[in-house]
Parts: structure tokens; sequence; C-alpha cells
């Protein structure tokens, strides 16, 4: 079965940090499929990325970076230079390739505050 | 841009009440999807919908149900609201490809059952 950690409840920061955000998989499936969502306190969650199991290259958007490593099961997540807009909770998920009845397993998901 | 919209943020209801939450996408996607989200359980899946007509239950489907009559629209419904059923329900929508595709979420609706 699918299965998503994040082991990180809660992280705090000051403004300008750097902060890295972990999520360790586990699937028996080599083709899969990885993203990250960010939860603001408005409550709606918005994509940030999506990424397939065949594409280990690493994915820089401005502020944010993902490493994707098969070796370890993991798909981290970096924000350079937080901001105070930063502040959200993030969940990493997982969905093994399999058709129509596949589904979308979260991890518990990570609470970012980022102080001025 | 995919645009999700629910019909409430807020909603209060009273025990056994008949309850529905409705949930409208506008981009043509084929699968619609209802998540509950609950501290400390994270984001759990109830039902989806890969069709129109069509309905498959999810990790906790029960109490629940669902209809979905046309491509743009789902609905799920809470026959007999009870106190547990209190959380914030999420509707997500993606293109096709199941759970494999981008899911694009709406804004949630805060249900409390009294």
């Amino acid at each position: 079965a699918q299965k998503v950690t994040q082991a990180q409840t809660e992280i705090s920061v000051v403004e300008k940090e750097d902060v890295t955000l972990d999520c360790v998989y586990e699937t028996r499936d080599t083709t899969y499929y990885l993203f990250w969502y960010k939860q603001p306190p408005s409550g709606e969650l918005v994509f940030l990325i999506r990424r397939n199991s065949f594409d280990e290259q690493n994915e820089i958007s401005g502020r944010y970076s993902w490493n994707f490593q098969k070796s370890t099961s993991s798909f981290n997540f970096t924000i350079t230079a937080s901001q105070v807009v930063d502040s959200a909770v993030y969940f990493c998920a997982l969905s093994e390739a399999g058709g129509a009845n596949s589904k979308l397993t979260f991890g518990k998901g990570i609470t970012l505050s980022v102080r001025p | 841009d995919v645009k999700v919209t629910q019909s409430s943020r807020y909603l209060v209801k009273r025990t056994g009440e008949k309850v529905f939450l409705e949930c409208v996408q506008d981009m043509d996607h084929e699968n619609m999807f209802w998540y509950r989200q609950d501290p400390g359980l994270g984001l759990r899946l109830i039902y989806f919908s890969y069709d129109v007509k069509m309905k498959e239950k999810g990790d906790i489907p029960e109490g629940y149900s669902v209809s979905r009559e046309k491509k743009e629209r789902f609905s799920l419904i809470l026959e007999s609201a009870s106190t547990n059923q209190t959380s914030m329900y999420l509707c997500a929508s993606s293109l096709r490809g199941g759970s494999t595709d981008t899911q694009y979420f709406g804004p949630g609706t805060r249900l409390t059952v009294l």
C-alpha cells in the first residue's frame, strides 16, 4: 500500500531563512506521481508541483526547489529566503498509476510559520 | 485557470438534518473528488467520480452519498448529519487519469453539526 510520511509536524523560522520540508514515500509501483500542495490559512489547497517517477531532475521555481531522490524515496521541498506569506500547511502526496481507481495519498502535513 | 467552487464556506446544521454540499468546476474535468480534513488525520477521501453518474467509494464513505448528474457538478450528501461529521470538506477535480493527474481544490466548506 502506498504511504507518505512527513515526519516534521511544525517548523518555525525567521524571515529570510531557508527551510526544507521533508517527504518520504512508500510504494511498490515503478510508475507513480508525487505532488506538493500548500494550504494557507484561508483553507484552499494550492497545487505547487507534480513529478512522475521517471523524472528525477530537480526543479526550481523562483524561491521554491524540489529534490527528488528515488534511492531514498524522498521528495523534499526547499523554500529559499522564506517570507511571511510562506506561512501555511504543506502537504506531500503520492499517487500510484493504477488507472481510473487510483487514489491520492496525502501526508499529515507540515505547518510552517515564518516570523518577521 | 482552473476554478473549483463550493457552495458555502461555512455551514452550521443540526443533528439529523440532511445536508447537501455542492461543488462545481468550470474546466470540463472528468474526475471529481470529495475529501474531509481533520486535525491529526490529514485529508481522507470520501467518494470520487470519474464520469457523469459514476461514483466510487473512497476510504471513509460511511454516512455519506454523492451525486453527479452533470459533468461540472459533484454533490456530497449527508443523509442524517451527526456531530462526528463536523469537519472541513474539500472538493477537487482533475482532467482525467484517476489520481495521477493534478487535482485542483476548491476553497473548502467548514461544516459544524450541533
